[in-house]
C-alpha cells in the first residue's frame, strides 16, 4: 500500500524559504522508473506541476519556477524534500507530493497522492 | 510550453453521459492522463495512458485520444461524479515536460 504525506510550515513570511518534506511508504525511490513529484494548487485554481525527482536522482523542474526550486531525496528515509525560495503571497497554495509512475513511453503520471498541505504566505 | 485546453464547466443529468474534452496541438501523439478532484480532497487518477483505468475506478470511466482532442467519458453519471477533472500530458522533449489542463467542473444536475 503506497502512502505519501506532506509536512512543513503552514505559514511563511514573504521572502522566506519554504521547505516541504514528503514522507512515503510502500515503494522505494531506488526502484527503476519510479519518481516523486510536487504539485501545487492555489485556492480555487488549477493544479500546477512544480518538480519531479527520479529514482536515479535526475530532476526536472517547471521552467517558470526553476530558479526558486530545489528537489532532493533521501532514499534511506523514504523522503523527498522541496525547497522554494523567495516566497510571495501568490505562492499561497495547497502543496501535494505524489508517486509518479511511468509506462511504455517513459512518460509520467501521478497514481498516488498525499493529502496535501496548505501553505499561506503572509507577513 | 505545451498548452492543454479544457472547458471550464460541463453539466449533465444523472444517468446520462458526460464528455470532458482536453485540447492540445496533436495531442493524439501524446499519452493523456485524467484526474478527478472532489472538494477538499487530493486528486485521484481515473484514466492513464489515454484509456487505461486504475484498479478501483468504475468501468463507467473511459478515455480516448485522437487528433487534437482527448476525451474523458463518464457513462451513467452519478451524483458522486460531481468534481473537477484535470487532464495531464508528459512531453519529454519539452523543457516543461509535465503539463496539466486548466480543469473542468462537472456538475450533475
Amino acid at each position: 500500500q503506497i502512502t505519501l504525506k506532506e509536512s512543513g510550515p503552514t505559514l511563511v513570511k514573504p521572502t522566506q524559504t519554504l521547505t516541504l518534506t514528503c514522507t512515503f511508504s510502500g515503494f522505494s525511490l531506488s526502484t527503476s522508473g519510479v519518481g516523486v513529484g510536487w504539485i501545487r494548487q492555489p485556492p480555487g485554481k488549477a493544479l500546477e506541476w512544480l518538480a519531479l525527482i527520479y529514482w536515479n536522482d535526475d530532476k526536472r523542474y517547471s521552467p517558470s519556477l526553476k530558479s526558486r526550486l530545489t528537489i532532493t531525496k533521501d532514499t534511506s528515509k523514504n523522503q523527498v524534500v522541496l525547497t522554494m525560495t523567495n516566497m510571495d503571497p501568490v505562492d499561497t497554495a495547497t502543496y501535494y507530493c505524489a508517486h509518479a509512475g511511468s509506462g511504455w513511453d517513459g512518460g509520467y503520471y501521478f497514481d498516488y497522492w498525499g493529502q496535501g498541505t496548505l501553505v499561506t504566505v503572509s507577513s | 510550453s505545451y498548452v492543454l485546453t479544457q472547458p471550464p464547466s460541463v453539466s449533465v443529468a444523472p444517468g446520462k453521459t458526460a464528455r470532458i474534452t482536453c485540447g492540445g496541438n496533436n495531442i493524439g501523439s501524446k499519452s493523456v492522463h485524467w484526474y478527478q478532484q472532489k472538494p477538499g480532497q487530493a486528486p485521484v487518477l481515473v484514466i492513464y495512458y489515454d484509456s487505461d483505468r486504475p484498479s478501483g475506478i468504475p468501468e463507467r470511466f473511459s478515455g480516448s485520444n485522437s487528433g487534437n482532442t482527448a476525451t474523458l467519458t463518464i457513462s451513467r453519471v452519478e451524483a458522486g461524479d460531481e468534481a473537477d477533472y484535470y487532464c495531464q500530458v508528459w512531453d519529454s522533449s519539452s523543457d516543461h515536460p509535465l503539463v496539466f489542463g486548466g480543469g473542468t467542473k462537472l456538475t450533475v444536475l
